[in-house]
């Protein structure tokens, strides 16, 4: 499968605790994006990278929030002292970087996170 | 602000008929717009993209058209199948953003 993949795809912790997803990108793509989605909404923009480096941040983005790409290939989202409103589906894409063209984000399938 | 509202925010019809999703926003300045179908606990996968000199643009039984002018688009789903059911999102992308602005979604529940 050579698409967009995370892990873990489920994730129930209780409060106070630290939690890391993981997001594996298309191969030859060197943008990656997190998103987060609530029940019945669509996904929020939280941060995006170019290769390693962290581009841009939302202002969703808690200092309890931490997202690393070391070597511009997967990427890493980092929550402690996790709340029960964090709980939500995390979303990551990725795309290329082209000059012209729709620059497509191709999405993951997500990992749900439950905070008790 | 900029906005993406969708309408109606959920629907129901019987398999085979034919529907059309309403996609409103606020965004300048306009790049592109996308229709993404999302099925339930999955990631959203893409089914239109249009920039604004594109009115119409086709995918198999699903057809998004785009009045740039008063900032509307449609997503049409002919001959509507069980599969269907799912949420679908319009999201616009900002020029010279890298980040996409999503709306709510409309969740389609395609009845036998």
């Amino acid at each position: 499968d050579t698409g967009v993949s995370q892990n873990p795809r489920h994730k129930i912790t209780k409060r106070g605790q630290n939690v890391t997803f993981r997001c594996d990108p298309i191969s030859e793509h060197n943008r990656l994006y997190w998103y987060r989605q609530t029940l019945g909404q669509g996904p929020e923009f939280l941060t995006y990278f170019q290769n390693e480096a962290q581009l841009e941040k939302s202002r969703l983005l808690s200092d309890r929030f931490s997202a690393e790409r070391p070597k511009g290939s997967f990427s890493t989202l980092e929550i402690q002292r996790t709340e029960q409103g964090d709980s939500a589906m995390y979303l990551c894409a990725s795309s290329q970087s082209l000059d012209a063209g729709y620059n497509e984000q191709f999405f993951g399938p997500g990992t749900r996170l439950t905070v008790l | 602000k900029n906005q993406v509202e969708q309408s109606p925010q959920s629907l129901i019809i019987l398999e085979g008929k034919n529907c059309t999703l309403q996609c409103n926003y606020t965004v300048s300045p306009f790049s592109n717009l996308r229709w993404y179908k999302q099925d339930t606990g999955r990631g959203p996968v893409s089914l239109t993209i249009m920039t604004f000199s594109e009115n119409t643009k086709s995918n198999g039984r699903y057809t998004a058209t785009l009045d740039a002018d008063t900032k509307q688009s449609s997503l049409h789903i002919t001959a509507s199948q069980l599969s269907d059911s799912a949420s679908y999102i319009c999201v616009v992308r900002a020029g010279g953003y890298n980040k996409l602005i999503f709306g709510a979604g409309t969740r389609l529940a395609v009845h036998p």
